[in-house]
């Protein structure tokens, strides 16, 4: 069965660091994710992308925040100075089209801790 | 706003015993309803989902009915296993914004 694959599964930064998520979606689905879950919390959406471009992202989704899709099959997601509140699980997920009936497809996520 | 209410745990059961999780939703359209699993170390996993009122959604013995006039959705297990312990989270999502809106999600403790 296709997954959504995600790297690093884990990843240890310096506060101000740079660091890039990773994200494989299922080959044949057009809709892609950023969730993230702080540790005890909720999980929050932070970005959808369609089309090559972002179609809604949260408030939390501010300018130190990108993604991309560099390839026809990779999908990331960078964070260009990271803060200690941004240490959190990242989920990835993706799904085949439009519309609210449709299953999101989620990765294993990648645990970012940042010192 | 759109948002996902859950029973606080965790909740610690003894096999076979039954199982609900409340889950309540507030929502400014007409939202899909699902169920997540994740367990121990993995990642996110679709359990259940409805999308219409008195939908019932069911998988691996688990149900939950979508129930509109007490906009709730609660998860539902008549014998629960070992290998149910994980953390179910509820989440709904609008037709036109596709994105989750998650609930805080329950711990499952089954204790053999």
């Amino acid at each position: 069965e296709p997954e959504v694959t995600q790297t690093p599964s884990h990843q240890v930064t310096q506060m101000g660091q740079e660091v890039i998520l990773r994200c494989v979606p299922i080959s044949n689905h057009l809709y892609f994710y950023w969730y993230r879950q702080i540790l005890g919390q909720k999980v929050e959406f932070l970005v959808s992308f369609y089309n090559n471009e972002i179609s809604e992202k949260s408030e939390i989704f501010d300018d130190q925040f990108s993604v991309e899709r560099p390839d026809g099959s990779n999908f990331t997601l960078k964070i260009r100075s990271t803060k200690l509140e941004d240490s959190a699980m990242y989920f990835c997920a993706s799904r085949v089209r439009g519309g609210g009936v449709e299953t999101q497809y989620f990765g294993p996520g990648t645990r970012l801790l940042v010192l | 706003g759109n948002s996902v209410t859950q029973m606080e745990g965790p909740v610690t059961l003894s096999e076979e015993a039954f199982l609900t999780i409340n889950c309540t939703y507030t929502a400014t359209g007409y939202p899909s309803l699902f169920w997540y699993v994740q367990y121990p170390g993995e990642g996110l996993q679709l359990l259940l989902k409805a999308t219409k009122a008195d939908d019932k959604g069911s998988n691996k013995g688990f149900e939950a009915t979508y129930r509109k006039e007490t906009t709730s959705f609660h998860l539902e297990k008549g014998s629960v296993q070992v290998s149910d312990s994980a953390v179910y989270f509820c989440a709904l999502s609008l037709q036109r914004g596709n994105k989750l809106v998650f609930g805080a999600g329950t711990i499952l403790r089954v204790k053999s």
